[in-house]
């Protein structure tokens, strides 16, 4: 069974720009989380979409957005760009609910902003 | 409020020699633990999870028990190797999934 895809791997934007990342969850998986990993603040939860509804959110601003498809596929959205935003988002998809912890995360897309 | 706390990395051992990683949560009623291992340049992977109080997860010749009485679920391995070396994230649920900083652990030759 393929894993979990996270596209672009790298990305480098500047300020003031947004960004668009994008998941494709392990099949017949439903749950995807989002996370952004950094050194200061570890890994912090954005939000988590089941069945194309955003279940659980995280404490980030409004310029974090995401969605999820019909066929569970999930983008993560970041708009008017900080250079703060510049980390590892991580995606990761479970069968069920989240909370039980069983997620399987992708190799995450790196993105820098200057 | 909820968090939990991991002991501050690196933690640097040679081949063989035994592993601890301490982890302690606070948090109101009984989450689920989890053990998350992040390997250089990779998402991270579920290590190992136990549910209630008492519960042993194990894999990989990792360990880690539940103990409710000091809320706590330290990771250990008896003889690490090389391969072991990572960053490993403890983690609970109760409403959302929450991490813990994170241990990076250096194995050497």
């Amino acid at each position: 069974k393929a894993g979990v895809t996270q596209t672009p791997r790298y990305l480098i934007k500047t300020r003031g720009q947004q960004v668009t990342l994008s998941c494709s969850p392990i099949s017949g998986h439903r749950s995807v989380s989002w996370y952004q990993q950094t050194p200061g603040q570890g890994l912090q939860f954005l939000f988590e979409y089941f069945s194309e509804t955003q279940r659980n959110k995280g404490n980030f601003p409004g310029r974090f957005s995401g969605r999820q498809f019909s066929n569970s596929r999930s983008e993560m959205n970041v708009s008017t760009l900080e250079l703060g935003d510049s980390a590892l988002y991580l995606c990761a998809s479970s069968y069920r609910d989240f909370r039980r912890g069983e997620q399987y995360f992708g190799p995450g897309t790196r993105l820098t902003v200057t | 409020g909820n968090s939990v706390t991991q002991m501050e990395g690196p933690v640097t051992l040679s081949e063989e020699a035994f592993l601890t990683i301490n982890c302690t949560y606070t948090a109101t009623g009984y989450p689920s633990l989890f053990w998350y291992v992040q390997y250089p340049g990779e998402g991270l992977q579920l290590l190992l999870k136990a549910t209630k109080a008492d519960d042993k997860g194990s894999n990989k010749g990792f360990e880690a028990t539940y103990r409710k009485e000091t809320t706590s679920f330290h990771l250990e391995k008896g003889s690490v190797q090389v391969s072991d070396s990572a960053v490993y994230f403890c983690a609970f649920s109760w409403g959302k999934l929450q991490f813990g900083a994170g241990t990076q652990v250096v194995v050497t030759p």
